[in-house]
């Protein structure tokens, strides 16, 4: 089955300790991206890849790092986290990006940084 | 950046009932879809609409891309279509986005499907 999966699904942690958000696709997709939901601000892009060792900053890159090594790997890593980190996070993938391209979301992964 | 306009913000509906929603845009797009994200938080894809019009089910959409606006069609409302509705939208490159294939996200649509 095509999908986006994302581990773990649930995490409660505290500040500083450092975590990684796994995403993996099995669609053999070029483009992958991370985005944050907050209440009242909707969906905001983190970092997006479009393809293999090339990652570049979206809306609110402050406080992640990604890297991208495998084409079906994009993993999402809070070196320091802190409680205004505290989100919704999903992971996209698309074969290309931009035209004509739909976009695949993981289940999100829910973080509390306490 | 590329504005992205849903209305209505909240929906009451009672089960059978129809409604639209709204989808608006202010600038060109090459990627237009729809998503419902159900009350576990799952982003659930509806519709890949950039232009032209679509059903699946209960479902329809149709995007009127020289227009700037999409809009979603439910028929026949079932409690389970309740949740938040949203439009997400990938502006053309030439239109300046600052991430090629960033979808920016309306503030959604919240659907409540009463019995």
């Amino acid at each position: 089955e095509a999908q986006v999966t994302q581990n773990p699904r649930y995490l409660i942690t505290v500040t500083g300790k450092k975590l990684t958000v796994t995403c993996s696709q099995n669609m053999n997709h070029e483009y992958m991206s991370w985005y944050r939901q907050d209440p009242g601000l909707g969906l905001r892009q983190i970092y997006y890849s479009m393809n293999v060792e090339v990652t570049d900053k979206g809306d609110v890159p402050e406080g992640y790092k990604v890297s991208r090594k495998e084409k079906r790997n994009f993993p999402l890593i809070l070196e320091s986290p802190s409680p205004n980190q505290t989100s919704l996070y999903f992971c996209a993938s698309s074969e290309l990006a931009g035209a004509y391209n739909e976009q695949f979301f993981g289940p999100g992964t829910r973080l509390t940084v306490l | 950046g590329i504005q992205v306009e849903q209305s209505p913000p909240d929906l009451i509906l009672q089960e059978g009932a129809n409604s639209t929603l709204r989808c608006n845009f202010s600038d060109s797009v090459n990627n237009l879809q729809w998503f419902h994200q159900n009350p576990w938080g799952q982003l659930i894809n509806l519709f890949y609409i950039p232009s032209g019009t679509k059903q699946n089910g209960r479902l329809s959409a149709t995007t009127v891309a020289t227009e700037r606006y999409s809009l979603l069609y439910i028929s026949s409302s079932q409690t389970t279509d309740s949740g938040v509705y949203f439009c997400a939208v990938s502006g053309t490159f030439n239109a300046g986005g600052t991430s090629y294939g960033k979808l920016t996200f309306g503030q959604g649509t919240i659907l409540t499907v009463h019995p």
